[in-house]
């Protein structure tokens, strides 16, 4: 596609829920990123996938939070039983490489998650 | 740990003025270092990458310097115009890891 798109744009929840996130890279990029932006901060790393593995979770603040990239190309950030704290926009980004070569990486427009 | 400050957190300018943006990170041991634009309500768009080998970019009215080994980067805006009222956040790549460090952002206005 021409740019990273993300699905949905806002998402409304209540507290314990189960929800999904999609991000679609720009075709092509085999390295996929989620990050969280609180309101007032800069975003934070969540979690880096090159292809189809997940080559850092070093961001994901508890076990409630999970992605999965199956295919290497479309990629779902999963968040059990929520919370009020979840609340944020979860950005995704993509870059035509990642590792240690690692270049431009290009942001979606993000899903703003509200858990009531 | 790698840290990010972007100070101040926000600035008015009347049009027309040349502006910098400063940005100043803690472990000089960085791959490259990205500005992005954030208008409100939506993504980032990315505007300059330094890769860590480099002194500096520029992109339209727009240049990025990097000093490494100080620690620090400057987004010069030439002409700012109100169309660039936005936050502007740096971001730094630290390590063969491929995550980004961002700033806080600095949140421009310009004002006609």
């Amino acid at each position: 596609g021409a740019g990273v798109s993300q699905t949905p744009s806002n998402k409304v929840t209540e507290k314990g829920k189960y929800v999904e996130l999609r991000c679609d890279p720009i075709s092509g990029h085999t390295a996929l990123y989620w990050y969280r932006q609180s309101l007032g901060q800069g975003p934070e790393f969540l979690i880096y996938f090159q292809g189809t593995g997940a080559a850092d979770d070093s961001g994901l603040p508890n076990d409630r939070f999970f992605a999965v990239r199956p295919e290497g190309s479309v990629s779902t950030l999963k968040i059990q039983r929520t919370e009020r704290g979840d609340s944020a926009v979860y950005l995704c980004a993509s870059s035509e490489v990642g590792g240690a070569i690692g270049n431009e990486q290009f942001f979606g427009p993000g899903t703003r998650l509200t858990v009531l | 740990k790698q840290e990010v400050t972007q100070i101040p957190a926000a600035l008015s300018v009347p049009e027309g003025e040349n502006l910098v943006l400063n940005c100043s990170f803690t472990d000089s041991a960085i791959y490259n270092l990205q500005w992005f634009r954030q208008d409100p309500g939506k993504g980032l768009t990315s505007l300059l990458l330094i890769q860590s080998s480099q002194r500096e970019q520029t992109s339209g009215r727009l240049n990025a310097s990097l000093d490494k080994s100080s620690g620090r980067s400057t987004l010069y805006i030439a002409a700012s115009q109100p169309g660039d009222s936005a936050t502007y956040l740096c971001a730094v790549r630290t390590g063969a890891n491929s995550k980004l460090t961002f700033g806080k952002g600095i949140t421009l206005s310009v004002r006609p």
